[in-house]
């Protein structure tokens, strides 16, 4: 199993949509979780984080956190075409090390 | 400019032959990290530094790597007789220290690294 896991996508939603990502992650100890946005020949840049279950919300964009189910997504509200690129989950495990998992493709279609 | 460089940006080597990669972390960083990326997967963890001390390197990682953080600020990453398999981008990232919402990595550019 691995330690952070997404589905690949790609992920293909209308302009205006609600884009929804899904993480999952099998270290219980895991304490931080963020979320990357990587554009092509680019390096990873960071959305959110967040750390207690629940929501939380910074503009279009919504994270979310379930520690009883390891599970954290990212929803992102009136998609628009600049915001295809692939998502990145990633965890920060009781070590500070950070884990990433292998991203979702987001397809945005104007 | 603050942010995390690293240098070079892209390396054309052949087998066999060794290679050198520097990163210089946003100053105020005391944590440093390395990661190797290839096309579709995400950024797989390589190791990290505390100030000088490497408290982590991955199981993956082989005898040819070597990474090393004299003095706690810039940070070198050697690859030894380098194999095609080793062809990536690899990358650098710093952050700040301990506390729940400090583990935001920031990221360089990347050191593109093509074995041929």
């Amino acid at each position: 199993q691995k330690e952070v896991e997404q589905n690949s996508g790609p992920l293909s939603v209308p302009e205006g949509a609600i884009a929804s990502l899904n993480c999952t992650y099998s270290d219980r100890g895991s304490q931080s979780f963020f979320w990357y946005r990587q554009y092509s020949g680019k390096s990873p840049e960071l959305i959110m984080f967040i750390y207690s279950n629940g929501d939380k919300e910074d503009g279009r964009f919504t994270a979310q956190l379930n520690k009883a189910s390891q599970y954290v997504s990212l929803l992102i509200r009136d998609s628009q075409p600049s915001d295809s690129a692939t998502y990145l989950c990633a965890v920060k495990v009781w070590s500070f090390k950070t884990i990433f998992g292998a991203g979702t493709r987001l397809f945005v279609k104007a | 400019d603050t942010g995390v460089s690293q240098d070079p940006r892209h390396k054309i080597t052949k087998r066999g032959q060794n290679v050198t990669f520097r990163c210089d972390p946003i100053s105020e960083h005391n944590r440093l990290y390395w990661y190797r990326q290839t096309l579709g997967q995400g950024p797989e963890f390589l190791t990290y530094f505390q100030n000088e001390a490497q408290l982590e390197k991955s199981r993956l990682l082989s005898d040819r790597f070597s990474a090393e953080r004299p003095k706690g600020s810039f940070s070198t990453l050697e690859i030894q007789r380098t194999e095609q398999g080793d062809s990536a981008m690899y990358l650098c990232a710093s952050s700040s220290g301990p506390g729940q919402g400090g583990g935001e990595l920031f990221f360089g550019e990347g050191s593109r690294l093509t074995v041929l």
